[in-house]
């Protein structure tokens, strides 16, 4: 069964130090998402992408985060200068929207610790 | 913005009991997603209902989405052990891409 992979799935990083996230989405599926979940917490939107450009983000995707889709299989999450409160799990996700079930397919996840 | 509250937020069963988790919303919802997060894992989708007054079932799973698409349910019946995880409620926003999610259920079963 086709999944979503995600590199690494543990990051320790220093403060004010850059973290890309790495994404390949399932193949055929043409929306891309990164969703963050803080330890015991809700999974919260960061931002959706679509046709090579973000589609919409949240209030919590600000000028620090970047994604990018550099090829025709990677889905990458920049984070410029980590703060001790980017520390979370980072769940990428794909689905086809044309699809009937609506589904998110969602990533195993990359453990992002900031110190 | 909207978000789907979802109760109650902690739930401990008997194996074999039933029970059943709410989400509910101020505004009409356009859908609801069901999620399930086994500890440590990540959000698996379950189910989406769409239309007023939906009943799924997946196995010992019943969804259902109220007839005035402001609240759904998820009902398990005999719990087993491979239930435990977190049950999240999720609505695509009418006009938006993102999924949103409510705060979750936990759920734990004591064997």
């Amino acid at each position: 069964e086709p999944e979503v992979t995600q590199t690494p799935s543990h990051q320790v990083t220093q403060m004010g130090q850059e973290v890309i996230l790495r994404c390949v989405p399932i193949s055929n599926h043409l929306y891309f998402y990164w969703y963050r979940q803080i330890l015991g917490q809700k999974v919260e939107f960061l931002v959706s992408f679509y046709n090579n450009e973000i589609s919409e983000k949240s209030e919590i995707f600000d000028d620090q985060f970047s994604v990018e889709r550099p090829d025709g299989s990677n889905f990458t999450l920049k984070i410029r200068s980590t703060k001790l409160e980017d520390s979370a799990m980072y769940f990428c996700a794909s689905s086809d929207r044309d699809q009937n079930t609506g589904e998110l397919f969602f990533g195993e996840g990359s453990r992002l610790t900031v110190l | 913005g909207q978000q789907v509250m979802q109760i109650p937020q902690y739930q401990h069963v008997q194996e074999g009991e039933d029970f059943t988790t709410y989400c509910n919303s101020s505004t009409t919802l356009s859908n609801i997603q069901w999620y399930k997060q086994r500890p440590g894992g990540h959000p698996v989708f379950l189910i989406q209902l769409v239309k007023s007054g939906e009943v799924k079932k997946q196995k010992r799973l019943t969804f259902q989405f109220g007839e005035a698409k402001k609240n759904s349910s998820l009902h398990i019946t005999a719990t087993q052990t491979t239930d435990v995880g977190t049950y999240f409620c999720a609505e695509i926003q009418g006009g938006s891409e993102k999924l949103v999610f409510g705060k979750g259920m936990k759920l734990t079963v004591n064997p």
